[in-house]
């Protein structure tokens, strides 16, 4: 159980173009999910906390009209890449709670965006 | 707030030897505890959780940490390496009544045949 699934897994995409990742709890219904930004060789970054039915929670120094996050059913959380540009490839991963306040998540496989 | 260390950036270990990856945490009262793993182009997948009761806790793959309140550690280990126990590893610490862990920079581990 606690299955959460992204897609697409990779995407190249031309500069100044958007890009859609969806982010599905399989088995489960999320009320919260979360958006990480990861760099090569590095931890993960919270960019975003995605509220379902409400507006999502950025974190500091996150461009909220950059990435936009909809969480608009239980089991799908989207973030979009507007105007994509070269310094936003990265590895972008999202993960979801099943509630209880514990911290424990579960992580979709992640997404490899490129932009040329 | 939280925090968490990883002071190792990479280990490398031979194939059947023994691992310890280490992990410390700050935080104030008695936390919530994780490791996770992150293969090469992958998400993170839950190894192992503490929240509470017996310090020592069994996860998946044949890996245990164990929780030492007076050291502020959470080290992870296995008693015999298989190569495909060569990822990155991410410790993390959940404030109790928090949904959002902080998670350390990772320690990547490397398994010579």
């Amino acid at each position: 159980g606690a299955v959460v699934s992204q897609h697409p897994s990779w995407v190249i995409c031309k500069s100044g173009t958007s890009v859609k990742i969806e982010c599905r709890s399989l088995d489960f219904q999320a009320t919260t999910m979360f958006w990480y930004r990861q760099f090569p060789k590095q931890s993960l970054m919270l960019m975003a906390t995605s509220n379902e039915g409400s507006k999502a929670t950025y974190e500091q120094g996150v461009e909220k009209d950059k990435f936009l996050i909809n969480h608009a059913s239980l089991t799908l959380s989207t973030l979009t890449v507007t105007s994509a540009h070269p310094e936003d490839s990265s590895f972008y991963i999202c993960s979801a709670s099943l509630g209880g306040n514990t911290g424990e998540l579960f992580f979709g496989e992640g997404s490899r965006l490129t932009v040329l | 707030a939280q925090s968490v260390t990883q002071p190792d950036i990479h280990i490398t270990v031979s194939e059947g030897a023994s691992l310890e990856l280490r992990c410390n945490y700050s935080y104030g009262a008695t936390p919530y505890l994780f490791w996770y793993v992150q293969s090469p182009g992958q998400g993170l997948q839950l190894l192992l959780k503490y929240f509470s009761g017996d310090t020592l806790v069994q996860g998946i793959k044949g890996f245990e940490a164990e929780f030492k309140r007076s050291q502020s550690s959470f080290n992870l280990r296995k008693p015999s390496v298989h190569w495909s126990d060569a990822a990155e590893y991410f410790c993390a610490v959940g404030a109790r009544g928090s949904y959002i862990p902080t998670f350390g920079r990772g320690t990547s581990l490397i398994v010579h045949p």
